[in-house]
């Protein structure tokens, strides 16, 4: 069965860095573009990009280039969401999810697995 | 940015009843539109992706349809389990976006 394994909750101080992962298994880690979704509390779902561990190909949302940087190691089949100086505004559960389709155009595609959340909490 | 208007915003519905909840794209799709389920507390959950297809393991009475820009997501019989955020998606153009989700309850 395909999982997705992310590291647990996260409480860091504003500015600080963080680097969260989310580890697949059961499947060609490879081959399948993972995304990452953001969940503010009490809010919707939000698409910040996706990575093709296959050969690092990356698509961002323009509302998280240049926030956030995400990442792949193929030897160890785990994808990272990363920040350089964190903010109160980053508040919030995040999500790794594989999509539904293979390949290099397979982020055409709904997030049909998904990791259970990572939440990250930014306090002075 | 394509936006997802998504309506209703909640619903309260009796157990066997049929529940639609609509998403309209602000441009035309080529059916790379998709539905999640999330419960309180969860993550999301795939039900239907590319308009109409049914993800592998999730029963029957959940359904979608739609084309261009108007696109439905439908329970035929609601279950005391389909109480949840259900939440259209466009994987058509970049960037992604999600509908603002429907909330849905038992009556």
């Amino acid at each position: 069965e395909v999982q997705l394994v992310q590291s647990g909750a996260e409480v860091k101080k504003p500015g600080e860095s963080l680097k969260i992962s989310c580890k697949g298994s059961e499947y060609n880690f490879n081959n399948y573009w993972i995304g990452w979704v953001r969940q503010m509390p009490g809010k919707g779902l939000e698409w910040m990009g996706s990575i093709y561990p296959g050969d690092s190909d990356k698509r961002y949302s323009p509302a998280f280039q240049g926030q956030v940087t995400i990442s792949a190691d193929k030897s160890t089949s785990t994808a990272y969401l990363q920040w350089n100086s964190l903010k109160a505004s980053d508040i919030a559960m995040y999500y790794c999810a594989r999509h539904h389709s293979s390949g290099s155009g397979g982020y055409y595609s709904g997030l049909g697995y998904w990791g259970q959340g990572t939440l990250v909490t930014v306090s002075s | 940015d394509i936006q997802m208007t998504q309506s209703p915003s909640s619903l309260s519905a009796s157990v066997g009843d049929r529940v639609t909840i609509t998403c309209q794209a602000s441009q035309d799709m080529i059916n790379y539109v998709n539905w999640y389920q999330q419960k309180p507390g969860k993550a999301p959950k795939l039900l239907i992706y590319d308009a109409s297809n049914l993800q592998t393991g999730v029963p029957s009475r959940f359904s979608g349809s739609g084309s261009g820009t108007h696109f439905t997501f439908t329970i035929t019989s609601l279950q005391p389990e389909d109480i949840a955020t259900y939440y259209c998606q466009q994987s058509d153009n970049l960037p992604f976006t999600f509908g603002p989700g429907t909330k849905v309850q038992i009556k």
